[in-house]
């Protein structure tokens, strides 16, 4: 079974600070990772993947996330932070199995960035 | 271009009655999911279309949820005989296709209030 962990409710950080969300996954296949933002009253915007190749991937907003297969996280990252980035974070992951019937994205319950000035 | 909308954006119901949210995709995008987020609480994944298939309703928490899709565009997910824990956001989604590479584009959601 897919699932996606994402360890912390909440995490802070000081403006101008490198921040980090983790992510931890398990898939019986290769995975597609994912990380999405949502801002209040919105909904969620897709921020960057990992699909193969790069285990390093770049997204919008100047974030960033690793991928590590040994330790089957995919950790958000920024190198200094905004309070604008302040919002809630989610990981994640679908498995790559073709003709597996794992089509469904399964999110985790999200971590809340807060950003201080 | 325009993304995924969604209406109402806010419903507030009586316990008991039905409900109809609707949702209309990014143009041209094939696959469209439905998704529950209570507070506090992650994503709950309900159903999803994916052109002329069959629908993965795996998500789906009752037989009092359906959902449909009419020429493979706009969705429909209906909610008979409300409860009070049917109360929270539903999203919903599009995809360019179910590939599963591709993103998932969210539009901003209704908020049901079950009262």
């Amino acid at each position: 079974a897919q699932s996606v962990a994402q360890p912390e409710d909440q995490v802070n950080v000081a403006e101008g600070n490198p921040l980090t969300v983790k992510c931890t996954y398990s898939v019986s296949g290769n995975p597609y990772l994912f990380w999405y933002v949502q801002y209040p009253n919105r909904g969620l915007q897709f921020l960057l993947k990992y699909i193969t190749g790069d285990n390093l991937v770049k997204g919008s907003y100047g974030f960033e996330a690793e991928f590590n297969k040994s330790q089957t996280s995919f950790h958000l990252k920024k190198p200094s932070a905004l309070v604008s980035d302040s919002a809630l974070y989610f990981c994640a992951v679908r498995d790559n199995r073709v003709g597996y019937n794992t089509d469904k994205l399964i999110f985790g319950t999200g971590t809340r960035l807060q950003v201080f000035p | 271009g325009a993304g995924v909308s969604q209406s109402p954006s806010n419903k507030v119901t009586e316990k008991g009655k039905d409900v109809e949210l609707r949702c209309d995709p990014i143009s041209g995008h094939t696959a469209l999911y439905w998704y529950r987020q209570s507070l506090g609480q992650g994503l709950e994944f309900l159903i999803y279309f994916q052109g002329n298939s069959a629908p993965d309703k795996s998500g789906l928490p009752s037989d009092r949820f359906s959902a449909e899709r009419t020429g493979g565009s706009v969705s429909t997910l209906t909610i008979q005989r409300t409860q009070q824990e049917d109360s929270a956001v539903y999203l919903c989604a599009s995809s360019l296709a179910v590939q599963r590479a591709y993103e998932q584009y969210f539009g901003p959601g209704t908020r049901l209030t079950v009262t």
